[in-house]
C-alpha cells in the first residue's frame, strides 16, 4: 500500500499571501488530521476530517481552514500568511472507526513565510 | 480533557548505553497509548502501541515500553542505543470507547553521543 503523500514538500511564500497544501491518505483510510510543527510549540493539532466533515478542531485562528473530498483526499488552506506560520505541516491518516486510531503520517510540507 | 506530559525535552545518552524516555498522561479511564518517532526531515512513524493485555509492549528497532496504570505512565526504554536512534520521540494517548481524538505530547529529543 502506498503511504500518505503530501504536496508540495517545500513552499516559500511572502506575508499576506495564501497557500494550499494537499494530502492524500492511505487507501481505505477515511480520517485525515493536520498538525503544525514548530521548534518552539512542538506538534499542534489543527483539525481532523472524517467522511468530508470536520470532526475536531484545534486552537488556531480562522485563517487556517481545510476540507476533505469524497475520495478522502484533504486540503489545508492558510490565508493572509504571517511570519509565524512558517512550520512543517504534517498530515496523518487513519481508519478512525470506533477503536484505536493509529495515525499514519506523511513526510510533511515545509512552509517558509518571508 | 486528556493530556500527555513528556517531562524531558532532550535526553543525551552515549552510544550503547540504556535510555528511558518518560511519558505521563492524565486519565482516570481506559486509554490507548502510542510512541511515535520522527527522524530528521521526515514525518512521524509508529514505534509501538499499547491497546490492552500485557503491560510490556515491544516495538520496532529494539524499543519497548511499559504501561503502568497506577502511575498513569508509559515510559519508553531501550537497553542499548545506536547513533541511528537520534530522533524526536512523541508519546500519544487516546481514550477508549467510541471515537476519541489522539493527543500528542510535546516530544523528547533523543540525542545519541558517539
Amino acid at each position: 500500500k502506498a503511504g500518505v503523500t503530501q504536496t508540495p514538500r517545500y513552499l516559500i511564500k511572502t506575508r499576506g499571501q495564501q497557500v494550499t497544501l494537499s494530502c492524500s491518505p492511505i487507501s481505505g483510510h477515511r480520517s485525515v488530521s493536520w498538525y503544525q510543527q514548530t521548534p518552539g510549540q512542538g506538534l499542534q493539532f489543527l483539525f481532523e476530517y472524517f467522511s468530508e466533515t470536520q470532526r475536531n478542531k484545534g486552537n488556531f485562528p480562522g485563517r487556517f481552514s481545510g476540507r476533505q473530498f469524497s475520495n478522502s483526499r484533504s486540503e489545508m488552506n492558510v490565508s493572509t500568511l504571517e511570519l509565524g506560520d512558517s512550520a512543517l505541516y504534517l498530515c496523518a491518516s487513519g481508519q478512525a472507526g470506533d477503536s484505536y486510531n493509529e495515525q499514519f503520517f506523511g513526510p510533511g510540507t515545509r512552509l517558509t513565510v518571508l | 480533557a486528556q493530556s500527555v506530559t513528556q517531562l524531558d525535552s532532550q535526553v543525551p545518552v552515549f552510544e550503547e548505553a540504556p535510555v528511558e524516555l518518560r511519558c505521563n498522561y492524565s486519565s482516570s479511564v481506559s486509554v490507548y497509548l502510542f510512541w511515535y518517532v520522527q527522524y530528521p526531515n521526515q514525518g512521524l512513524q509508529l514505534l509501538l502501541k499499547y491497546l490492552s493485555g500485557s503491560t510490556l509492549v515491544k516495538g520496532i528497532n529494539g524499543f519497548e515500553a511499559e504501561f503502568n496504570k497506577s502511575q498513569t505512565s508509559f515510559h519508553l526504554r531501550k537497553p542499548s542505543v545506536h547513533i541511528s536512534d537520534t530522533a524526536e520521540n512523541f508519546c500519544a494517548v487516546q481514550y477508549t470507547g467510541g471515537y476519541q481524538k489522539v493527543t500528542f505530547g510535546t516530544g523528547t529529543k533523543l540525542q545519541v553521543i558517539p
